[in-house]
Formats: structure tokens, sequence, C-alpha cells
């Protein structure tokens, strides 16, 4: 089946520090990818959209700004948190849709810690 | 606007036996896809059985089936012979084939289901 990797699995970091997510689908093209929040024993929220070479659509009370979402190809795109603080610390999973076949395939996630 | 709803934030069940988690949603399209993703403590999320709106059979993956009801927009999960290892988060979720809605999914709350040896 579709792979999708995710790195790194866990990080932790300072206050204020920015910290980079990156997501790849490893043998398919991923004409979109969704980056979701997901807080402990809680679903899954939906942050934000992006589709290859355009920019995120972000939801509903989520900073661009702190959230920088960028999929510049069909295998890659990235989260950096800005200026992380505590309130940051969650853990942040990717997935990408492989377009046509309405399935969706899923990173194994990444715990962030803000100290 | 879609809602997908889980009733029951937590369940047990004994090995090899049979449980059944639901799930209800609404929308008011006709051609939609219904999906079951399993959790486990990894945290890794994986799909367990996903259903066509438009097909009336409902889907089936090993131990895993759905009773899917369209009219009554119900989509429960049967899990038969329980084993240890099904103990996980399971999410109910829909998405929309519309392009406008850029295919995202629409999540339930999630049932914690504990298989008990």
């Amino acid at each position: 089946g579709a792979v999708v990797s995710q790195h790194p699995s866990r990080v932790i970091c300072k206050s204020g520090t920015s910290v980079k997510i990156e997501c790849r689908s490893l043998d398919f093209q991923a004409t979109t990818m969704f980056w979701y929040r997901q807080f402990p024993k809680k679903s899954l929220m939906l942050m934000a959209t992006s589709n290859e070479g355009s920019k995120a659509t972000y939801e509903q009370g989520v900073e661009k700004d702190k959230f920088l979402i960028n999929h510049a190809s069909l295998t890659l795109s990235t989260l950096t948190v800005t200026s992380a603080h505590p309130e940051d610390s969650s853990f942040y999973i990717c997935s990408a849709h492989t377009g046509g076949h309405e399935k969706l395939f899923f990173g194994s996630g990444t715990q962030l810690s803000v100290l | 606007a879609q809602t997908v709803t889980q009733s029951q934030p937590e369940m047990s069940v004994q090995e090899a036996e049979t449980v059944t988690l639901s799930c209800t949603y609404d929308t008011s399209e006709n051609n939609y896809y219904l999906f079951w993703y399993k959790q486990p403590p990894s945290r890794q999320m994986i799909l367990v059985i996903r259903q066509e709106a438009y097909k009336q059979q409902n889907a089936t993956e090993n131990r895993f089936s759905v009773n899917f009801q369209k009219a009554a927009k119900s989509f429960s999960l049967k899990i038969s012979d329980s084993q240890l290892g099904d103990t996980a988060m399971y999410f109910c979720a829909f998405m929309s084939p519309n392009a406008g809605n850029n295919r995202k999914l629409i999540w339930g709350l999630g049932t914690s289901l504990a298989v008990n040896p």
C-alpha cells in the first residue's frame, strides 16, 4: 500500500524556536496533503489543506503565519511551527490524498514538545 | 455542513467476542464516502474499511464489516472475533468527493475500544 513518511517522530524544542516537520509520499504523487493536530484522546483537528504548487488553505482559527505550510512538489509537504510556544505542544499528523481513489494515507505523526 | 457523530466514547469487549461501534452522519449529498480508521497506541492512523455511498453492499474486510444504512445515515462497524490487537481508538469519517470540499475528511470524536483478555 501507499506509504507516507513523516519526520521527525518526536521533537523537543525551546520556546521561541522554529520546528519543521516533513511529510513525504514515498510511492505515489500526492495531489493534496492535509495537516492535522491531535490532542490526547481527542479527534483529529484539520489545520490546513495544501495542494502542490499553490498556497495552503487554512481552517478557521489556525494562524497561517505561525504554521507555515509548503507543498513544493507532489511528494513533499512541510509544516513549520514558527516561534513555538508551550501551547503549540501537540501531536501533528499529515495525510496525503492520491487523487481519484478517495483514499487518504497517513504519516506516523510528530510529537512536538515545546519547553 | 456535514457532521459525524460517534455516541460511544468508550467501549470494551472480551477477546473473541463481537462488538459494534456506532456512527451516524448528516449530509444533504447523495454521493460520498465513509471510512473507519483505527488509531492504536502507536498513534498511526490505519484505514480499517471504506464504503462508497452509491454501493448498497456493505463493505467487509476480514473480521471487520459495516452496516451501512443510507436512509438512516448510519454507518456502524462490527468487529468479529475481537483480538487484543484491536484495542485502539476508532474514528468514523465522512468525505464528499465534491472538488470544492478539497476531499477533506469530517471526523467523529472517536470511540476508545478496549479488548480484554
